[in-house]
């Protein structure tokens, strides 16, 4: 069962436009929701993360927008860039859990 | 070291034989987990170690799957009489420390691809 859903499967945006990924979640005891990007090769890594207490989270051209009642929040990438092609994760986790449970990933290319 | 340390990095196996996958999580840290990712499936948690004691072997697929910790550190996910399913990257992650929200940022490793002939 998967706890966090995450879409699009794959998203092709061009340089300069605005890429969003969208995760919904049913638990109402999560309350971490990071992202995480991974490049081919690698492990995936810590990008930026919220707590429910605030609807939205800036970090340079990294945006998460979060809605509490909708159990949704999204990643908006602004101005996206080549270097930005990456498979995104989003995850979430409760209080005293000790894993983080992630989302199926999007696989995001940024065409020059 | 610097970063959290995984071999080998690829594996290719015949079906049936036993795996094993090392790492090496970064000095210091408390919690080890290990991950599988499939394609298409996203991050499946499969076993998560506090210091050497593993409170949740949950995600742990089968019991032809085992790992262990020594010394606080290095983690070996063993994987016997491999089945082609098997085949998948196996990422293992380490913290600080564990347990409650925003304070656990995992730091991955590159991975282990294994591939079951």
């Amino acid at each position: 069962q998967q706890q966090v859903k995450q879409s699009p499967q794959s998203l092709i945006v061009q340089k300069g436009g605005i890429s969003i990924i969208n995760c919904a979640y049913e638990n109402t005891a999560f309350d971490y929701f990071p992202w995480y990007q991974q490049f081919p090769g690698k492990g995936p890594a810590l990008l930026i993360a919220i707590r429910p207490d605030v609807s939205e989270k800036k970090e340079g051209r990294f945006t998460i927008s979060f809605n509490k009642s909708a159990k949704q929040f999204s990643l908006h990438i602004m101005d996206s860039q080549p270097g930005d092609s990456a498979t995104y994760f989003c995850a979430a986790t409760p209080t005293g859990a000790n894993n983080l449970f992630f989302g199926t990933g999007t696989r995001l290319t940024v065409i020059p | 070291g610097a970063g959290v340390s995984q071999s080998p990095s690829n594996k290719v196996t015949e079906k049936g034989k036993d795996v094993e996958l090392r790492c090496d999580p970064i000095s210091g840290h408390t919690a080890l987990y290990w991950y599988r990712q499939s394609l298409g499936q996203g991050l499946e948690f499969l076993i998560y170690f506090q210091g050497n004691s593993a409170p949740d072997k949950s995600g742990l697929p089968s019991d032809r799957f085992s790992a262990e910790r020594t010394g606080g550190s290095v983690s070996t996910l063993t994987i016997q009489r491999t089945q082609q399913e098997d085949s998948a990257v196996y990422l293992c992650a380490s913290s600080r420390d564990s347990g409650g929200s925003g304070a656990n940022v995992l730091t991955f490793g590159a991975g282990s691809r294994l591939t079951v002939l």
